[in-house]
């Protein structure tokens, strides 16, 4: 699976939309765009996922390139609870029971 | 729905003993089930993958005779931490799949595992 490159860390205002960028040089052509979170003590919580198009859920929406190199998860409008780490994943296809492999993803915080 | 329980969340024991970890996919039935380690302030790490029936893939470094892992029936995995030392103290979180499910996993909420 391609690896993956984000920021460690970024600052949001609450109510402001959160870009999170993710850089995925190395994708080919039948790995998915995905995006977890992780609240502390938790475990992690899908959010979205995508081929090429943008996507959008009720959580957030996945902007990716079109030469699919990099994505930018945006989070609307940021409350308090969207504090966080974000991890960008990239890996082949839905329906697929392959492994997950994390890095060391984008710790949002959410300030009031 | 495809919720994925885990037992105990917290749990503290003395140096020597073994552990046992349960994780249920509450609601599907987890053809593949993933453990993960996670220390403080570091991401998840892959320990093993687990088909029902079949033996745990477990990635390298990570011994295998000293975690055992089941996954006998499609909704119960477990994961037993045995002759525990300090040193495997962390946070262990499990995941489930079934075949033609979007999302890739569906996490537990994790065990804190403290080893005195």
């Amino acid at each position: 699976d391609a690896k993956t490159t984000q920021p460690t860390s970024m600052d949001c205002a609450e109510g402001r939309a959160a870009n999170l960028p993710c850089n995925h040089s190395t994708i080919s052509g039948n790995e998915y765009v995905y995006w977890y979170r992780q609240i502390h003590s938790q475990g992690p919580q899908y959010i979205i996922h995508g081929l090429k198009n943008n996507e959008t859920n009720e959580m957030a929406s996945l902007i990716i390139t079109e030469d699919r190199k990099s994505s930018t998860l945006i989070l609307p409008h940021a409350t308090l609870r969207d504090t966080a780490v974000y991890y960008c994943i990239v890996r082949v296809a839905p329906g697929n029971t392959g492994k997950l492999i994390f890095g060391q993803g984008t710790t949002l915080q959410v300030k009031p | 729905g495809a919720v994925v329980s885990q037992h105990p969340s917290w749990v503290i024991c003395k140096s020597g003993t073994s552990v046992k970890i349960e994780c249920r996919s509450l609601d599907f039935q987890a053809t593949t089930m993933f453990w993960y380690r996670q220390f403080p302030k570091q991401s998840l790490m892959l320990m093993a993958t687990s088909n029902e029936g079949s033996k745990a893939t477990y990635e390298q470094g990570v011994e295998k005779d000293k975690f055992l892992i089941n996954h006998a029936s499609l909704t119960l995995s477990t994961l037993t931490v045995t002759s525990a030392h300090p040193e495997d103290s962390s946070f262990y979180i499990c995941s489930a799949t079934g075949t033609g499910f979007v999302q890739p996993q569906h996490f537990g909420d994790g065990t804190r595992l403290s080893i005195l």
